[in-house]
């Protein structure tokens, strides 16, 4: 199946600082989306996007399908961005089913 | 309510008994999908639907593990003779359409399962 990897595994910022997510996946992808798990377990959608740039406040994503990678931008962290980040892909066309990455971990001291 | 929901939020069982897990997704998407997230992993995938059809059923860890989803809506995930390796978060989402367009997932709250 499709390998999804997500670097940095861990990451711990002062609140204020700028981060970049990256997520590689092996195979094309029909969707991609990313996700913030919070410190209370829940799975909030932050982006979908299979190719092309899009931003939200202070985040935004770009995906270069072509080349089979994702990145998350954070700017101005607050210590609310803290928790796990996961980039999931699907394949489509019959495959609808997300595979997750292992995650970053990102920390934001005050 | 506005998004998938989930019951119960948390299940505490002994070895040995079944349990059943509930999901109510948004309404009017079509496609429902189950997940289990091991502590500090990502959520892997169990099986999903459209409508009532069960499309895919390959991510079932055995045949303890089965789900439904009777008249396309509500979706009920049962383990049978539970163990104590079933103990995960389980998770549902759903999407608009499961083609391939559109099909952003959006998740519930999950259910937290603890096999003593």
């Amino acid at each position: 199946g499709i390998q999804v990897e997500q670097s940095p595994p861990d990451l711990i910022l002062q609140e204020g600082a700028n981060s970049t997510l990256r997520c590689n996946f092996s195979d094309s992808v029909n969707n991609l989306q990313w996700f913030h798990q919070n410190p209370w377990g829940q799975l909030i959608n932050l982006f979908y996007i299979p190719s092309g740039t899009k931003q939200n406040g202070r985040l935004s994503a770009t995906t270069v399908a072509t080349e089979r990678y994702s990145l998350l931008y954070i700017s101005s962290s607050q210590t609310t961005d803290s928790g796990v980040y996961f980039c999931a892909v699907e394949r489509g066309f019959g495959n609808e089913k997300l595979t997750f990455g292992t995650g970053t971990r990102l920390t934001i001291i005050p | 309510g506005a998004g998938v929901s989930q019951s119960p939020r948390y299940k505490v069982t002994k070895r040995g008994q079944d349990v059943a897990l509930r999901c109510d997704p948004i309404s009017g998407h079509v496609s429902l999908y189950w997940y289990r997230q091991a502590l500090g992993q990502g959520p892997e995938f169990l099986t999903y639907f459209n409508y009532e059809a069960q499309q895919d059923k390959s991510g079932l860890p055995n045949d303890r593990f089965s789900a439904e989803r009777p008249e396309g809506s509500i979706s009920t995930l049962t383990i049978q003779r539970t163990e104590q390796r079933d103990s995960a978060m389980y998770r549902c989402a759903s999407s608009l359409t499961g083609g391939a367009e559109n099909n952003e997932q959006f998740f519930g709250p999950g259910t937290r399962l603890t096999v003593l």
